[in-house]
């Protein structure tokens, strides 16, 4: 079983709509979740973390965290063709020490006009 | 957010010759520095960690050797790959953590290496 699994999809909505991507986890000790976007041919940019249980939003983005259920899952609203990316979700572990972020494999989400 | 440099951008360079790629963290000090490479629609695979004043941490399968890393201040490391073959174009990415707080990693804009 991979730490973090992610459906690669690719998702695709209609622009306007909402994005829902989700990503499991199999550490419940995992302490802080993050979410990146990646654009083809670019780096991971950072959209949001989240580490308590429940909803985090900033602008059009929304993080939710159950560690119950161990996912985590970003929403995103009025979804434009410019969120057409790779998203990735990371996390870190409960003994991660100065180890990296452990990411999926990325969730490719595509927004039509 | 935090702003990670690499330079350069991209390079080419022929089969056998070393290539040598910065990463800078320009507004924070990072003890902990990451390289990871990419292959064209596959995902991130990190090649190994930096740390400041130590030796690298590599991962499994990453030829040490080949792959050189140096740490030698809080804001920079670097990534020097020895001997490159074609089978080494990719696009190389460094990241860099802060050490406090919730742990988050920002990434350099990467650098494409074709080795021709």
């Amino acid at each position: 079983q991979k730490e973090v699994e992610q459906n690669s999809g690719p998702l695709s909505v209609p622009e306007g709509a909402i994005a829902s991507l989700n990503c499991t986890y199999s550490d419940r000790g995992s302490q802080s979740f993050f979410w990146y976007r990646q654009y083809s041919g670019k780096s991971p940019e950072l959209i949001m973390f989240i580490y308590s249980n429940g909803d985090k939003e900033d602008g059009r983005f929304t993080a939710q965290l159950n560690k119950a259920s161990q996912y985590v899952s970003l929403l995103i609203r009025d979804s434009q063709p410019s969120d057409s990316a790779t998203y990735l979700c990371a996390l870190r572990g409960p003994l991660s020490g100065r180890r990296a972020l452990t990411f999926g494999s990325g969730t490719r989400l595509q927004v039509q006009p | 957010g935090a702003v990670v440099s690499q330079h350069p951008s991209w390079v080419i360079c022929k089969s056998g010759t070393s290539v040598k790629i910065e990463c800078r963290s320009l507004d924070f000090q990072a003890t902990t520095m990451f390289w990871y490479r990419q292959f064209p629609k596959q995902s991130l695979m990190l090649m190994a960690t930096s740390n400041e004043g130590s030796k690298a941490t590599y991962e499994q399968g990453v030829e040490k050797d080949k792959f050189l890393i140096n740490h030698a201040s809080l804001t920079l490391s670097t990534l020097t790959v020895t001997s490159a073959h074609p089978e080494d174009s990719s696009f190389y990415i460094c990241s860099a953590r802060f050490m406090q707080g919730s742990y988050e990693q920002y990434f350099g804009p990467g650098t494409r290496l074709t080795v021709t």
